[in-house]
């Protein structure tokens, strides 16, 4: 069965500075991996993407991850981080079988300091 | 195109009540789930369907159900409410699987959610 790891539940960055997200999956089937962003008081949000292809993804508001197979990660980046990056942040992986079911990690909310 | 809408944004209710939350999505989805969202526990599978008249358990089923009569709905019932079952509730929906068998965008797309206290 597939699942999703994300280390700790909160990491505070100053704004301007690297963002950087952990996931690792088990998966024993080449996996379709996803990010997925939480602002407050809102619904889930797609960032990016993996399913075929190029390993580095690049997703919306200067987001991206790279597939890792060896190390069984995706880990989420951006260069710079902004006030408006402030969120939750869920890794998910997509379930065999023909039910397209995503399995999450349990998040991490980000916060930004000026 | 609203996508996935969601009624209500806030219920309460006491223990022992019932009540439906509803979701709708215009997109022509297949697929619909239900999740529920715990502070740091992320978001849990309760139901999920494939199609109209088709439904099936997910992660956390215990206390709930629902039906899929149309593409469009797929209603969640919660028949005797208990503390355990405050949390907030999402709706998400995404295209079926394409001839790929791996679904052509495989993204769900999410309702704005419903906060529901059981008092």
């Amino acid at each position: 069965a597939q699942s999703v790891t994300q280390l700790g539940s909160h990491v505070s960055v100053s704004e301007g500075a690297l963002v950087l997200l952990r996931c690792n999956y088990s998966s024993s089937v080449p996996p379709y991996l996803f990010w997925y962003v939480q602002y407050p008081n809102q619904g889930l949000q797609l960032l990016l993407k993996y399913t075929t292809g190029a390993t580095l993804v690049k997703g919306i508001n200067g987001f991206e991850a790279e597939f890792k197979k060896s190390e069984t990660s995706f880990h989420l980046t951006k260069p710079s981080a902004h006030m408006s990056d402030a969120a939750e942040y869920f890794c998910a992986v997509l379930t065999q079988g023909g039910s397209e079911k995503l399995v999450f990690g349990k998040g991490m909310k980000l916060t930004v300091n000026p | 195109n609203a996508g996935v809408t969601q009624t209500p944004k806030f219920r309460i209710l006491k223990i022992g009540q019932s009540m439906t939350l509803q979701c709708t999505q215009d997109m022509n989805h297949n697929y619909m789930y239900w999740y529920r969202q715990d502070p740091g526990m992320g978001l849990k599978l309760i139901y999920y369907s494939v199609g109209a008249g088709i439904t099936d358990k997910g992660e956390v089923p215990n206390g709930y159900n629902v039906s899929r009569s149309t593409t469009e709905d797929f209603p969640l019932r919660l028949e005797l409410a208990a503390p355990s079952q405050t949390s907030v509730y999402f709706c998400a929906s995404s295209p079926a699987a394409g001839t790929s068998g791996r679904g052509r965008s495989n993204e769900q797309f999410f309702g704005p959610g419903t906060r529901l206290t059981v008092l």
